[in-house]
């Protein structure tokens, strides 16, 4: 199992461009999540799903967007990017109080 | 939702027992308690979780106090390998879905 992937790995974006952060799992889980992390923080949800065509915002919802079209893939959508969204972005899935993150995507906006 | 409070910082010399502390005052009945790691430039991994009684696996043992306002992550023997950042983190269920409330962590620095 490759657990969760996540692509790109780094990426450079310019005020106001968008771009899809993409991850999937090969674990079949129902439950994938989002996160972001700053600098020295914890990890804030963005967005979580529960199942194929199901989801929901976290705590840090503005300014993204994702879908859930299959079991595997939960993409997730930045519009308008803006120097706030810096950060470093996991994604997890959750099987039996287990989350299981990937590597993450570290974005930077200038 | 229920959060957590930690140390920002701990130390602790290699092969020792280091004792890492978890404050979660607001814990509902249903929340159970995680510990999470996260090594330098990697996504957090699970070390263990509880409810109510205490628990061990290969990598840590947590202990949990008996009204549940907090709880203390056991690393036995630290090793070099163990410095990272731990997370004590609640999971929340909410109309059936479950969700994970992160705080900011304990930097562990373990000394040779």
């Amino acid at each position: 199992n490759a657990g969760v992937t996540q692509t790109p790995k780094f990426r450079i974006l310019k005020i106001g461009q968008s771009m899809t952060l993409q991850c999937t799992q090969d674990m079949n889980h129902n439950y994938m999540y989002w996160y972001r992390q700053d600098p020295g923080m914890g990890l804030k949800l963005i967005y979580y799903s529960v199942g194929a065509g199901i989801t929901d915002k976290g705590e840090v919802p503005n300014g993204y967007n994702v879908s859930r079209s299959t079991t595997e893939d939960f993409p997730l959508r930045l519009e308008l990017a803006a120097p706030s969204q810096t950060s470093v972005y996991f994604c997890a899935s959750n099987r039996a109080d287990t989350q299981y993150f990937g590597p993450g995507t570290r974005l930077t906006v200038l | 939702d229920a959060k957590t409070t930690q140390p920002n910082s701990m130390e602790s010399n290699e092969e020792e027992p280091v004792h890492l502390p978890c404050n979660h005052s607001t814990i509902s009945g249903t929340d159970y308690i995680h510990w999470y790691r996260q090594l330098p430039s990697q996504g957090p991994e699970y070390v263990i979780h509880g409810l109510t009684s205490n628990v061990n696996n290969r990598m840590a043992s947590l202990a949990i106090a008996e009204d549940r306002k907090s709880s203390t992550l056991i690393l036995h023997r630290a090793t070099l390998r163990d410095a990272a950042v731990y997370y004590c983190i609640l999971s929340v269920t909410t109309s059936g879905t479950y969700k994970y409330i992160f705080g900011t962590g304990t930097r562990l620095k373990v000394l040779a």
